[in-house]
């Protein structure tokens, strides 16, 4: 299988607490993309980091992409409730077809 | 609004009826495909289409089939449906080669083959 792979699958903190999830991807990727998805809704873009960038910011999140190592890691700083949501990478390649991994589920506690 | 839209939003039916599930973006994008997403699988392209009347097969396009005889529309066909096709089933567009941009999603279509 082409798809890579969301650690950890679960991830419970406090409200204000950092979570952190991590991404490792097989193919050879034009850009790395998360994605965020609320319960059983769609797929809202969050960032998107090209293959020669190391690292970016969004609000409160941080994207870093490692290529020799083919992983990402996604930093939501000071966590909320609503951010409550399963985290899903993607795999951009040449083509226009997104490799997803399997997901992080994030429960934030208030 | 750009925006991708999938209807039904959610479906119940049975065994061997036929179905379709419309996509449409009013982006005028080239590229739209199917995911669907399964638990602890994550999301898997069914089919593809790089512009109209251009389609291919994803990874999983056993028991479907697709058309794009319009730029903006790409229905998703289940022509006998069976219970292993429940699942929630995603549409994306994006522009043909626009490789550092984000794809478009609808919300999504539940479905429940009973």
């Amino acid at each position: 299988s082409q798809q890579g792979e969301e650690d950890p699958q679960a991830l419970s903190i406090q409200e204000g607490e950092n979570a952190t999830m991590n991404c490792s991807y097989k193919t050879s990727i034009n850009n790395l993309q998360w994605y965020r998805q609320n319960s059983g809704r769609g797929l809202v873009h969050l960032i998107l980091i090209r293959s020669n960038e190391r690292e970016k910011h969004s609000g409160r999140l941080r994207v870093t992409l490692d290529t020799s190592k083919k992983s990402s890691s996604l930093l939501i700083t000071a966590s909320r409730a609503a951010d409550t949501a399963s985290y899903f990478c993607g795999e951009g390649g040449a083509t226009n077809k997104l490799i997803f991994g399997t997901g992080t589920l994030l429960a934030v506690q208030p | 609004e750009a925006q991708v839209t999938q209807n039904p939003r959610y479906l119940i039916t049975v065994t061997g009826k036929k179905l379709t599930v419309t996509c449409s973006q009013n982006m005028n994008h080239e590229y739209m495909s199917w995911y669907r997403q399964d638990p602890g699988l994550g999301l898997r392209q069914i089919y593809y289409s790089m512009n109209v009347e251009v389609t291919d097969k994803g990874d999983v396009p056993e028991g479907y089939k697709v058309s794009r005889k319009e730029k903006r529309n790409f229905p998703l066909i289940l022509e006998s449906p069976s219970p292993n096709q429940t699942s929630l089933y995603f549409c994306a567009s994006i522009t043909k080669g626009a490789s550092n941009q984000p794809q478009h999603f609808g919300d999504g279509t539940r479905l429940s083959i009973l």
